[in-house]
């Protein structure tokens, strides 16, 4: 079986640009989760997509938003890039969604969004 | 305020040592406890724990976890320099997938 895909692997970007980042889970998985990975704040929760719909959010401002498609692919988008945005941005994908089942998921080799 | 807390944040052994690594929780709704393996890619899953005393195993890695201690340990015997990596444990909540800082592992030839 295919692993999870992320595109692009690496982006730069200028402040105050948008970015949207794609990922395609693991077949048959249909829970899309995202996360920030930083040296400062380590591996954090962005939020959650199941069968299109966003379940589960993380503490981050409205800039971070996503979707998810019928095909369970799903993008991220980052608007009013700020510097502090500069992270590898992780994607995994499970078979069960995040309630109601033990989960275990399957990370993306990630996408390294650099911003200057 | 739920938190996940790894302990030593860093290790280095020789190998053939045997190691621990520790993760201790507060989280409220626990539902599973997840520990990676991350070396200079996307972490890769290693086990999943949600019965307290049932120890799961792979290999030379084993785990194990306390629902009333709030903690779980990862065991690596027979250490080889492939194993050095940062080893995070993860809390899930039905909500919320909270991540420790890890532990870097150093194993030396």
């Amino acid at each position: 079986k295919a692993g999870v895909t992320q595109t692009p692997r690496y982006l730069i970007k200028t402040r105050g640009q948008q970015v949207t980042l794609s990922c395609s889970p693991i077949s048959g998985h249909r829970s899309v989760s995202w996360y920030q990975q930083t040296p400062g704040q380590g591996l954090q929760f962005l939020f959650e997509y199941f069968s299109e719909t966003q379940r589960n959010k993380g503490n981050f401002p409205g800039r971070f938003s996503g979707r998810q498609f019928s095909n369970s692919r799903s993008e991220m988008n980052v608007s009013t890039l700020e510097l502090g945005d500069s992270a590898l941005y992780l994607c995994a994908s499970s078979p069960s969604p995040f309630a109601g089942a033990p989960y275990e998921q399957y990370f993306g080799p990630g996408t390294r969004l650099t911003v200057t | 305020e739920d938190k996940v807390v790894q302990s030593p944040l860093s290790l280095v052994v020789h190998e053939g040592d045997t190691v621990t690594l520790n993760c201790s929780y507060e989280v409220t709704n626990f539902r599973s406890l997840l520990w990676y393996k991350q070396e200079k890619k996307a972490p890769t899953f290693l086990f999943m724990l949600t019965s307290s005393g049932i120890e799961k195993k792979s290999g030379r890695l084993s785990s194990i976890l306390d629902k009333k201690e709030l903690f779980s340990i990862l065991n690596i015997t027979a250490t080889q320099t492939g194993d050095s990596a940062i080893y995070l444990c993860a809390v899930y909540n039905n909500n919320d997938m909270r991540f420790g800082a890890g532990t870097r592992l150093t194993v030396k030839p």
